[in-house]
């Protein structure tokens, strides 16, 4: 299917340092691609979102690059904190699915003292 | 931002009753909604299209009679999970949009169910 359930992988990363997340998405006429954050036992969180015109996008502490050629998306977190511990998905709108929001693999984001 | 309501966080019930969650988009009106489900360390699947006034439209491979879906105003969906077998036990969330088209799309806090 479209989702594909698999264990989470998990990055660690020492605080302060920054965390580089990747994602690898499949569907190329995908026009809309967003990062999200979940806690545990919670709802994701919107981190910040980039449309498929764009390369590279900036919010506070955090910037998401699209490579289109290779359909490749990272986040990239600065100067990492304990509370982004989380784990981390990427998720894209393909043009087909009309504004369905599908998620992708999620990454777990472990902060080393 | 904008805020979604899911009730209830956590319900435990027995094999073979009906569960139902509410999702409530609070400060703004939603045409859609989604389900979607989280089975643990894995991603979320989109169950279905909850659809302001219409029928859901569900994802293949997802039971319509066993997920029913009524969004029966612009600020509530919800979604009951018939006849819960222990299988069904999962972390069910919630989203909408503001507006139309793509947009950022806010979930609720999830439910988690657990059928014994």
């Amino acid at each position: 299917g479209e989702n594909v359930g698999l264990h989470l992988p998990t990055l660690s990363v020492q605080e302060g340092d920054n965390s580089i997340i990747n994602c690898a998405y499949s569907n190329s006429a995908s026009d809309y691609f967003i990062w999200y954050k979940q806690e545990s036992g919670k709802g994701p969180q919107f981190i910040i979102d980039i449309r498929s015109n764009m390369d590279k996008r900036q919010g506070q502490r955090v910037t998401v690059l699209l490579n289109k050629t290779v359909k490749h998306l990272s986040l990239q977190i600065a100067a990492t904190q304990p509370g982004d511990s989380a784990v981390y998905f990427c998720a894209e709108n393909p043009r087909w699915r009309d504004d369905k929001i599908i998620f992708g693999k999620g990454t777990r984001l472990h902060i080393l003292p | 931002g904008a805020v979604v309501s899911q009730h209830p966080s956590r319900v435990i019930c027995k094999s073979g009753t009906s569960v139902k969650i509410e999702c409530r988009s609070l400060d703004f009106q939603a045409t859609t909604m989604f389900w979607y489900r989280q089975f643990p360390k894995q991603s979320l699947m989109l169950m279905a299209t909850s659809n302001e006034g219409s029928k859901a439209t569900y994802e293949q491979g997802v039971e319509k009679d066993k997920f029913l879906i009524n969004h029966a105003s612009l600020t509530l969906s919800t979604l009951t999970v018939t006849s819960a077998h222990p299988e069904d036990s999962s972390f069910y969330i919630c989203s909408a949009r503001e507006g139309q088209g793509l947009g950022k799309l806010f979930f609720g806090s999830g439910t988690q169910l657990s059928v014994l």
